[in-house]
């Protein structure tokens, strides 16, 4: 079956415009994460979706982020007013039940640049 | 807090030979997971092997096993036989409290014909 899909692959963008970054689960998975790889860094979990909801969002490393999920399938990361700071590449990663065994499958990618 | 230590940026073994990577934790947690991932240059993140913290037998995926040492919260990665394939940036990471995995920040390890 198809994995985790993100869209997209990459993109350049200019400081101070908005971003959005999809990702498509696997089919029939309830759990949904979403993870910041910077450059020389490990990954840092952002924000994570039990079906539409999200718990807590203490991870989103500033207001100018934010996340949501429809329908219990797709997830968008936005990105207001981008930074720098904000280049990295965001993996998400799903997961066929919440805090069972972290059975968790990534998708690809999206690495962000911020000229 | 619940933290993963990779002391190793880089490693390099020689194709067919065997080679470590360290990794240490820290948590609170008496029932935990802990994993190794492997991330090739084409960025998709590969879970190469799971351990359970209750279960005492060490974990092995053909050439992949792991040396987990609870009381010492060490859990290294031994890859046998190491293969041109093999070589790629390889995480430890540590089960979260919220269902994310918490990571170390990685050995890129090389592989030498």
């Amino acid at each position: 079956g198809a994995g985790v899909s993100q869209s997209p692959s990459n993109k350049v963008t200019e400081k101070g415009k908005d971003v959005e970054l999809r990702c498509d689960p696997i089919s029939g998975h309830t759990a949904l994460y979403w993870y910041r790889q910077s450059l020389g860094q490990g990954l840092e979990f952002l924000i994570y979706f039990q079906g539409n909801s999200a718990p807590d969002k203490s991870g989103l490393p500033s207001d100018r982020f934010s996340a949501e999920r429809t329908g219990g399938s797709v997830s968008t990361l936005t990105i207001q007013r981008t930074q720098q700071e904000d280049s990295a590449v965001y993996l998400c990663a799903s997961s066929p039940e919440y805090l069972r065994t972290y059975e968790q499958y990534f998708g690809p990618g999206t690495r962000l640049t911020v000229t | 807090a619940q933290t993963v230590t990779q002391s190793q940026p880089e490693m390099s073994v020689q194709e067919a030979e065997t080679v470590t990577l360290s990794c240490t934790y820290d948590t609170s947690e008496s029932d935990y997971y802990l994993f190794w991932y492997k991330q090739p240059p084409s960025r998709q993140m590969i879970l190469v092997i799971r351990q359970e913290a209750y279960k005492q037998q060490n974990a092995t995926e053909n050439r992949f096993s792991v040396n987990f040492q609870k009381a010492a919260k060490s859990f290294s990665l031994k890859i046998s036989d190491s293969q041109l394939g093999d070589a790629a940036m390889y995480f430890c990471a540590l089960g979260g409290s919220q269902g994310n995995l918490i990571f170390g920040k990685g050995t890129k390890l090389s592989v030498k014909p």
